[in-house]
């Protein structure tokens, strides 16, 4: 089974400054998906980022981007320029394909426990 | 706005009654997955329905089950009510089957049971 390990239960950093979010997951697959999403007080999760595993270069989006490093199955999220709404929990996420008793495929995602993450004015 | 919506937002059951809580994906979306949240942890996967099948499933005993219906509207139930069912129950749905991309979240319901 895999399992996504978070480390930092809370960060904190002040507006403007970058941060990074660790996440660490253990898998014997080869091909899988990576993401990190975002949860406000608001309760919907959305998402942040995606890394596909067979690509090598590292996801961008905007002020966000991803270190990811297959060999260490490490895959962080460095956030640039920090505002005040990126305070939030961050739950960085697994997905593989799962086949079920029918032998027809599924997706599923395993979450880590979770990072929240307060931007300071 | 991801365009899932969940009902209701907040519910109060007591132990060993029976909920029905509900969903409604975007419309194309054939795909939804249900996660339960626990105070404080990440979303930990129930179930998965395609075009009104269970398709896989999650760590969770038959008393939870789900419905998903041709209008893009799922149901999740839970059986005989039990303490340890309090959390976030979360529906996400997504527009392909198997290696989606990105599953786009409800704003979830809060179930406490006393």
């Amino acid at each position: 089974a895999q399992t996504v390990t978070q480390s930092q239960p809370e960060m904190s950093v002040q507006e403007a400054e970058t941060v990074t979010l660790s996440c660490t997951y253990d898998t014997s697959e080869n091909n899988y998906y990576l993401f990190w999403y975002k949860q406000p007080p608001s309760r919907q999760m959305i998402l942040v980022i995606r890394q596909e595993a067979y690509k090598q270069q590292n996801a961008t989006e905007n002020r966000f981007s991803v270190n990811f490093q297959k060999a260490a199955k490490s895959f962080s999220l460095k956030i640039s320029d920090s505002q005040l709404g990126d305070t939030a929990m961050y739950f960085c996420a697994f997905m593989k394909l799962h086949l079920n008793a029918g032998g027809t495929s599924y997706g599923k995602l395993t979450f880590g426990q979770g990072t929240i993450l307060t931007v300071h004015p | 706005e991801t365009g899932v919506t969940q009902s209701p937002t907040h519910l109060i059951k007591t132990r060993g009654q029976q909920v029905t809580l509900r969903c409604s994906s975007q419309s194309g979306h054939n795909t939804v997955s249900w996660y339960q949240q626990a105070l404080g942890q990440g979303p930990q996967f129930i179930f998965q329905y395609y075009r009104e099948e269970e398709n896989g499933r999650g760590n969770f005993p038959p008393r939870f089950s789900g419905l998903q219906f041709p209008n893009y509207s799922s149901e999740l139930n839970v059986n005989a009510l039990e303490l340890d069912d309090s959390a976030l129950y979360l529906c996400a749905s997504s527009p392909d089957l198997g290696p989606y991309l990105e599953a786009f979240f409800g704003q979830g319901t809060r179930l406490t049971v006393v």
